[in-house]
């Protein structure tokens, strides 16, 4: 196992609502990036937190938005969530190293 | 065009059988290059780093061409265990993401 965890696995919301995912990264990594991963895609990268700033972001809105805290743990915040936003989205984390290492995802339904 | 283009599959090969996937990739830029693996419904796992000196790990060898910009994953000796869908994937310093394929499915069977 990585060591990264996810949290919650599944979550069912309806259209409009916001929606917090967290990430508990792997001991030692100081860096989270987080994925979208929709059916029958590859994961498409959202945006990396390093030692808490932004460092990175992928071609989505600012409605998708993100915390990384001192213990280096990170959260998604996904706002006014649409159909489209069903997917698993995956957490992963690194030491800055182009290696990542992935947590189990939450797997999101907005109805 | 994608930036990293992988025949989705799926490839149906019989237990033992040698099968290579190959990745193309569009951003000359691209710094490192990465198989994962990912079983139905789980997160994607790193299978192997891929150099252009190529490097193998026991029945798996990667392979990368910088001036073709194409990367290869030869399977030996194909196991059950090996379905799963391959992740080729692109890391480029610029915006410090992992770029990924749409993957390939590979069935093993008896």
């Amino acid at each position: 196992e990585t060591g990264v965890t996810q949290s919650p696995t599944h979550l069912i919301k309806t259209r409009g609502q916001q929606v917090t995912l967290r990430c508990s990264s792997q001991s030692g990594h100081n860096t989270v990036s987080w994925y979208q991963q929709a059916l029958g895609q590859g994961p498409q990268f959202i945006f990396q937190y390093y030692r808490e700033e932004e460092n990175g972001r992928g071609n989505f809105p600012p409605r998708f938005s993100g915390l990384q805290f001192p213990n280096y743990s990170s959260e998604l915040n996904v706002n006014a969530l649409e159909l489209d936003d069903s997917a698993l989205y995956l957490c992963a984390s690194s030491t800055g190293t182009p290696e990542a290492f992935f947590g189990q995802g939450t797997r999101l339904t907005v109805v | 065009r994608k930036e990293v283009e992988q025949d989705p599959g799926p490839f149906n090969v019989p237990e033992g059988a040698t099968v290579a996937f190959n990745c193309t990739y569009s951003n000359s830029a691209s710094q490192s290059f990465f198989w994962y693996r990912q079983d139905c419904r789980k997160e994607p796992k790193l299978l192997m780093s891929v150099y252009s000196s190529g490097n193998e790990d026991g029945r798996f060898t990667a392979q990368l061409n910088r001036a073709s910009q194409y990367i290869s994953l030869l399977i030996r000796d194909s196991k059950l265990s090996d379905s799963a869908t391959y992740l080729c994937v692109v890391f480029t310093g610029g915006g410090n993401k992992l770029t990924f394929g749409t993957g390939t499915q590979l069935k093993v069977e008896l």
